[in-house]
């Protein structure tokens, strides 16, 4: 079992849709992140948090601490945020990274 | 522009070329990493650099082979790799090699091994 899971694997949606992608993990961690990839290859940081919420325009990240549970939240999804949305948790030194979700917005 | 660039975009080698990897960082940045991102399976850290220093190797064969000659460039040397070392390699840099420091990505390098 990975130490990071994302669910779901793939998700495809309509545009204007509400996304929710979630993640777990099975370790203690200091900070995790959110990562979206396009198909070229570039990564971006989209959030680093280690409690609460967060908001950057029409996304939104929220962590639980004592269920070890993070979710990526799109509103008014657009097929510009089709990408594959990447979790990463800090544990010891080092960034441990979930499998992915690729996410697919349809006009 | 993310302020991290790596070259080439693109390589295709045979298993007996010797090639490099480069990795370039124009934000100040004191730690580098290079990351291996195979088809279908979450990105692996290879190495750490901090202050020029490795400070993590995560049991990579001995074929890649890091250098990071200052605290903008970062190297991977590449010698008899074999096809199932095809991957896209990215590096990435943070302010320091601390567990909040944000990473920075470059775009990667889709390596493919003939």
């Amino acid at each position: 079992k990975n130490e990071v899971e994302q669910s779901p694997q793939n998700l495809t949606a309509q545009e204007g849709e509400f996304i929710t992608i979630n993640c777990s993990y099975s370790v203690g961690i200091s900070a995790l992140h959110w990562l979206q990839q396009h198909p070229g290859g570039g990564i971006v940081s989209l959030f680093m948090l280690s409690s609460g919420k967060k908001k950057h325009g029409r996304l939104i990240a929220t962590i639980n601490i004592q269920e070890k549970h993070s979710s990526l939240h799109i509103t008014a999804s657009h097929p510009r945020d089709s990408a594959v949305y990447i979790c990463a948790v800090m544990g010891a030194q080092k960034l441990v990274f979930g499998q992915g979700t690729r996410l697919t917005i349809n006009p | 522009e993310t302020g991290v660039t790596q070259t080439p975009r693109h390589l295709v080698m045979g298993m007996t070329n010797k090639k490099s990897l480069k990795c370039e960082q124009h934000l100040g940045h004191n730690a580098m990493y290079w990351y291996k991102q195979s088809a279908k399976k979450p990105l692996e850290l290879m190495f750490v650099y901090s202050l020029e220093e490795r400070v993590e190797n995560n049991s990579v064969p001995s074929r890649f082979s890091p250098e990071c000659p200052n605290s903008s460039h970062l190297f991977l040397h590449l010698h008899t790799l074999q096809p199932e070392d095809s991957a896209l390699y990215l590096c990435a840099s943070s302010q320091s090699y601390r567990t909040q420091d944000e990473q920075y990505f470059g775009p990667g390098t889709r390596l493919t091994v003939t």
